[in-house]
C-alpha cells in the first residue's frame, strides 16, 4: 500500500529566507508525485507535479521540487519565501498499481515571519 | 476556465441530522472525487466516480454516507445521520480521467461541516 510521510508538521521561517519541506513516500516503482498548497479556509491548489522526465520540477509561485527515486523522496523548496506563502502544504502520491488513487501526507504548516 | 464549485461553504448541524453537499466539476472532467479532511490531517478519499459509475468507495462509511453522480456531471454527498466525528471539511475534486497523466486532480473550496 502506498503511503506518504511529511517529516515536519510545522516549519517556521523568516521572510526572504529559503525553505525546504520534506516528503518521503512508499509505493511501487511507477508513481506520480504532487505538491498542493492550502490557504486558510480554501481548497487545495496544485503547486507542481512530477509525472516523468526531468527530476527537477518547477511549479507556481517560485516553488520547485526534486524527485529522488533511490531515496523515495520529493522535497519541496523555495529560495526566498514571502509572507503570503504562509499556508499548509501537502505532498501526495498516485500509484498506477493502486488504481491511480491519490494518497496524501499529513501536511506541513509553513509560518512565514516578518 | 471555471474551477470546481461546491456548496454550501459552511454547514452546522446537530448530531443525528442529515446533510447534503453539492459539487460541480470542471467541464469535461470524467472523474470526480470526494475527500474528507479532518482538522490537522491530509485529505482522505471517500469515493471516486468515473463518469456516473463508482470506481472506488472502499473508505466510504456506507451505513451513513451515500453519494451519487447522476448524468456523469454534478455530484451530491449525503450523510444521514451525522455523528460528531463527521465534523470535517469535505472536498470535491475532478480530473480529466483516472489514467496516468490525465489524473491530475483539481480541488474545490470545500464545505466545512460542524456537527454539534
Amino acid at each position: 500500500a502506498q503511503s506518504v510521510t511529511q517529516l515536519d508538521s510545522q516549519v517556521p521561517v523568516f521572510e526572504e529566507a529559503p525553505v525546504e519541506l520534506r516528503c518521503n513516500y512508499s509505493s511501487s516503482v511507477s508513481v506520480y508525485l504532487f505538491w498542493y498548497v492550502q490557504y486558510p479556509n480554501q481548497g487545495l491548489q496544485l503547486l507542481l507535479k512530477y509525472l516523468s522526465g526531468s527530476t527537477l520540477v518547477k511549479g507556481i509561485n517560485g516553488f520547485e521540487a526534486e524527485f529522488n527515486k533511490s531515496q523515495t523522496s520529493f522535497h519541496l523548496r523555495k529560495p526566498s519565501v514571502h509572507i503570503s506563502d504562509t499556508a499548509e502544504y501537502f505532498c501526495a502520491v498516485s500509484d498506477k498499481a493502486a488504481g491511480n488513487k491519490l494518497t496524501f501526507g499529513g501536511g506541513t504548516r509553513v509560518l512565514v515571519k516578518p | 476556465e471555471a474551477g470546481v464549485a461546491q456548496s454550501p461553504r459552511y454547514k452546522i448541524i446537530e448530531k443525528r441530522q442529515s446533510v447534503a453537499f453539492w459539487c460541480n466539476p470542471i467541464s469535461g472532467h470524467a472523474t470526480l472525487y470526494w475527500y474528507q479532511q479532518i482538522l490537522g490531517q491530509g485529505p482522505k478519499l471517500l469515493i471516486q466516480f468515473q463518469n456516473n459509475g463508482v470506481v472506488d468507495d472502499s473508505q466510504l462509511p456506507k451505513d451513513r454516507f451515500s453519494a451519487e453522480r447522476l448524468k456523469g456531471v454534478d455530484s451530491t454527498l449525503k450523510i444521514q445521520p451525522a455523528k460528531l466525528e463527521d465534523s470535517a471539511v469535505y472536498l470535491c475534486a475532478s480530473s480529466l480521467d483516472n489514467e496516468g497523466r490525465r489524473n491530475t486532480q483539481y480541488f474545490g473550496p470545500g464545505t466545512r461541516l460542524t456537527v454539534l
